[in-house]
């Protein structure tokens, strides 16, 4: 157990549906993360959260929202997807005890949701 | 756009046999390179962290090694188990910049 956890762990859903992924951390860490690892490629960075501020967001179309109520809590709002956004997503977190979340801290990873997008 | 490879993609060696695997990162502006284990349907555990040119680094049967001037790390396994499969993924941070990972390398072993 890496004290992430990631709810549903699979995911089936409509090109018109709204679904929503939750993350939560019991680290008492104070940055999170999205990845997105798509068929045969490596994990992408998608969000990062520090201090529950949005600091980066690396080219996420907006048909996915993320979310961050406070330090422990993550989720992404999915809305409109396409059949090529269906991938594993994971969570992580890590301290933030430097400037840039994340930087040199190993992160702590949930074990990720499993979605189709049909 | 960063580049981070490993090598090989995937590997099958038998129990007990010792084993491993490349991950190749741009030498310029270097800041940290870690290395997770990753079970299927598990998270990504962490293995090790590592800092400086020629740090070494070691967990039980499994080591690795640091080379920040020519770009790559070394992750080695002594006597390989079955527990031992999975994909090994390698991370590198540049100054100011979060986690770019590698493709991973699967490994499986025989009992």
């Amino acid at each position: 157990e890496t004290g992430v956890t990631q709810t549903p762990r699979h995911l089936v859903m409509g090109m018109t549906n709204k679904k929503s992924l939750k993350c939560e951390q019991h680290l008492g860490h104070n940055a999170m993360y999205w990845y997105k690892q798509s068929a045969k490629k490596p994990l992408e960075l998608m969000f990062v959260y520090n201090f529950k501020e949005q600091t980066e967001n690396n080219s996420v179309p907006s048909r996915f929202s993320p979310e961050c109520p406070n330090s422990s809590h993550l989720f992404l709002h999915l809305h409109t997807l396409q059949p090529e956004d269906s991938a594993l997503y994971l969570c992580a977190s890590s301290p933030a005890s430097g400037l840039v979340a994340g930087v040199g801290e190993t992160q702590y990873f949930g074990p990720g949701t499993r979605l189709l997008v049909l | 756009i960063l580049n981070v490879e490993q090598s090989p993609q995937s590997l099958h060696v038998q129990e007990g046999d010792s084993t491993n695997f490349t991950c190749s990162f741009p030498s310029s502006n270097f800041y940290a390179l870690h290395w997770y284990r990753w079970e299927t349907a598990k998270s990504p555990e962490a293995l090790f962290v590592m800092t400086l040119n020629g740090d070494e680094k070691k967990k039980g049967r499994i080591s690795a090694t640091l080379n920040t001037k020519e770009g790559y790390s070394y992750l080695y396994i002594k006597g390989s188990q079955p527990e031992d499969s999975a994909t090994y993924l390698c991370a590198f941070n540049n100054y100011g910049q979060n986690f770019v990972f590698g493709p991973g390398t699967r490994l499986s072993v025989l009992p």
